[in-house]
């Protein structure tokens, strides 16, 4: 079955750029799924950061499009996250998952990673 | 603050029937998008529990099950089990916010 794993550094410092990478097992990057990323701070609810297809097609959360990018790494069957200027505020659990869709703007996601903690302190 | 809110708690004896209402708005749940559920047990990922509003996928008893109308969504579970204390969320897509939203989340706690 399809698993993910997310793999990065876990302390990142103020202002620094935070990186994760999410390793995909028994199913294609090029597939037809939206390769994506969410996060929950501790103790509280999830947000979606955004997504991307194989085809190039990328959507970011307006609240965070200005300082994240998502890219695909075909060679390695992979995906990324990059956060720009982190504040104490993107300390989270950091999950990506595999976006799946019937028809636009309908995605749900599964399966997720098992998630790695991600802290933003000096 | 999310879009679609859930009660923080809702509680039941084992065996009983649960309800855990998802309440959203004309431009997500409203505007016909489609409604998803969502698992989380203590220290765990989220898991995939019902997708588009009331498909079960392989493996999830049919215990729970999902509907929506309205602007409203709601997922039941019906003959409650210990091993059902968790959070659950339930997942849309927002035009306004042009992006997917997530509930507030609710702890199901079993008495």
């Amino acid at each position: 079955q399809v698993q993910l794993q997310e793999s990065g550094p876990g302390l990142v410092e103020p202002s620094g750029t935070l990186s994760l990478t999410c390793a995909v097992s028994g199913d294609s990057i090029s597939s037809d799924n939206w390769w994506s990323w969410v996060r929950q701070p501790p103790g509280k609810g999830l947000e979606w950061i955004g997504e991307m297809y194989h085809l190039g097609y990328s959507s970011y959360n307006p609240s965070l499009r200005s300082r994240v990018l998502i890219s695909l790494d075909k060679s390695e069957n992979q995906f990324s996250l990059k956060v720009f200027s982190v504040t104490a505020a993107d300390t989270a659990v950091y999950y990506c998952a595999s976006g799946r869709t019937t028809t636009a703007y309908n995605n749900w996601f599964d399966p997720w990673g098992q998630g790695t903690p991600v802290i933003v302190s000096s | 603050q999310s879009v679609l809110t859930q009660p923080p708690s809702v509680s039941g004896a084992p065996g009983q029937r649960i309800t855990v209402p998802c309440t959203g708005s004309s431009s997500n749940i409203g505007a016909g998008y489609n409604v998803h559920w969502y698992q989380q047990l203590p220290g765990t990922a989220p898991k995939l529990l019902i997708y588009v509003n009331n498909n079960r996928p392989s493996g999830v008893p049919d215990r729970f099950s999902g509907s929506k109308s309205g602007t409203s969504a709601s997922l039941a579970i019906t003959g409650l089990q210990a091993e059902d204390e968790a959070d659950y969320y339930c997942q849309s897509y927002d035009s306004s916010l042009r992006a997917y939203v997530f509930g507030t989340g609710t702890k199901v706690t079993v008495l």
